[in-house]
């Protein structure tokens, strides 16, 4: 079975701009969740989507957003890109969202913002 | 989020058991004990979880201590392939989310 995976692979954008970040979950799982890493930190929880309605929200600004499709693939959108906008973005996939379900990641999508 | 408190990095020689420990001191009685790791370049991936007892699967052993305010991950054999950044993360009941910390960077020498 396919694994999480996630597009584009990298990107690079410049400051001011718009993105929109890719996941598709596992096969049959219906939570999607995305998180921010930044080089040499842990990963930072952003969105939490399970049957299209949002479930959580970390401590992210409104030009952070996402949305989860019928399919219960997700898009994550960031406008009015900043350089400390630059990371690795995580996207995981869960059956459903429990405090002891396990979350399974995708590879990530670098952004580069100049 | 409760909090952990892991040492920063760990080195082992291959084929040895590495042990990492995990402090929680302010864990709450429904608080599950989580461990993912993430390889270079890698998503994180999950390893072991527990509440009270020791846990052990095909990748790794967990020891809680009786108090809850500790644990250790044991990888019984360590290979190149386990080197990787190892993070302790708390989940209680309401909290859908992981809350990464720094973890422990575990080098293999071979």
């Amino acid at each position: 079975d396919a694994g999480v995976t996630q597009s584009p692979t990298h990107l690079i954008k410049t400051r001011g701009q718009h993105v929109t970040l890719r996941c598709s979950p596992i096969s049959g799982h219906k939570s999607v969740s995305w998180y921010q890493q930044v080089l040499g930190q842990g990963p930072q929880f952003i969105f939490q989507y399970y049957e299209k309605e949002e479930r959580g929200r970390g401590n992210f600004p409104d030009r952070f957003s996402a949305r989860q499709f019928p399919n219960y693939s997700s898009e994550l959108n960031v406008n009015a890109l900043l350089l400390g906008d630059s990371a690795l973005y995580l996207c995981a996939s869960s059956l459903a969202p429990t405090f002891t379900d396990t979350q399974y990641f995708g590879p990530g999508t670098r952004l580069t913002v100049l | 989020d409760a909090k952990t408190t892991q040492p920063n990095s760990m080195e082992s020689n291959e084929e040895e058991p590495v042990h990492l420990p995990c402090n929680h001191s302010t864990i709450s009685g429904t608080d599950y004990i989580h461990w993912y790791r993430q390889l270079p370049s890698q998503g994180p991936e999950y390893v072991i979880h527990g509440l009270t007892s020791n846990v052990n699967n095909r990748m790794a052993s967990l020891a809680i201590a009786e108090d809850r305010k500790s644990s250790t991950l044991i990888l019984h054999r360590a290979t190149l392939r386990d080197a990787a950044v190892y993070y302790c993360i708390l989940r209680d009941r309401n909290d859908y989310k992981l809350s990464f910390g720094a973890g422990t960077t575990v080098t293999v020498r071979a």
